[in-house]
């Protein structure tokens, strides 16, 4: 139990366009999701906490025009990436929330990796 | 100064051999500590999870904080090459399912 699944896997794209990612929640409703970004050899940093029906909290320094969130039901949150840039290159990675754990664990998917041209 | 140091290695060891993996931190405020195994292009998956300060062990795998000198670590007896993989600490000022820092994770190979 407690799977989350993004797509896709893995995308390339032009500059200037814009690119969708998609984080669900499989077999559990997940009021919360995260979204992070992990730059090679570097840590995961948290870039907005997305609240099911309300808007996303974006971390300092992340643009919330350029990486919009859209958390509209229990089971899917996106990410759009607008007008991408090649230093918007990255492996993106979305948690979920559970309530089931005791300790409130978050569950992670297997990650976007993201090309720009 | 980062908040969560982590030597990113890599760190290559013998099978069976006792694997010490450890951060450090600067916040004081943080109170749950966690360590995530990520594989080659997959997201991370959580290994062990502490609150406060002392000892957890779940098989091969023992967590040990100490906050009095903001320092954390994991050990992994009896290592298999099924370990190999980047180890990732993250912490929490307010559980498991909030923001997380991580550190920037210690990559293992175990080998044959």
């Amino acid at each position: 139990g407690a799977v989350v699944s993004q797509h896709p896997s893995w995308v390339i794209c032009k500059s200037g366009t814009s690119v969708k990612i998609e984080c669900r929640s499989l077999d559990f409703q997940a009021t919360t999701m995260f979204w992070y970004r992990q730059f090679p050899k570097q840590s995961l940093m948290l870039m907005a906490t997305s609240n099911e029906g309300s808007k996303a909290t974006y971390e300092q320094g992340v643009e919330k025009d350029k990486f919009l969130i859209n958390h509209a039901s229990l089971t899917l949150s996106t990410l759009t990436v607008t007008s991408a840039h090649p230093e918007d290159s990255s492996f993106y990675i979305c948690s979920a929330k559970s309530g089931r754990s005791s300790y409130n664990e978050q569950f992670f998917g297997p990650g976007t990796r993201l090309t720009v041209l | 100064q980062k908040e969560v140091e982590q030597d990113p290695g890599p760190l290559s060891v013998p099978e069976g051999a006792i694997v010490s993996l450890n951060c450090t931190y600067s916040n004081s405020a943080f109170q749950y500590f966690m360590w995530y195994r990520q594989y080659s292009r997959k997201g991370p998956e959580l290994l062990m999870y502490t609150y406060s300060s002392g000892n957890k062990e779940d098989g091969r795998f023992t967590a040990q904080v100490d906050k009095s000198s903001k320092y954390i670590s994991l050990f992994i007896r009896d290592s298999q090459p099924s370990d190999s993989a980047t180890y990732l600490c993250a912490m929490s000022a307010s559980g498991g399912g909030n923001k997380l820092t991580f550190g920037t994770g210690t990559q293992l190979k175990v080998e044959l």
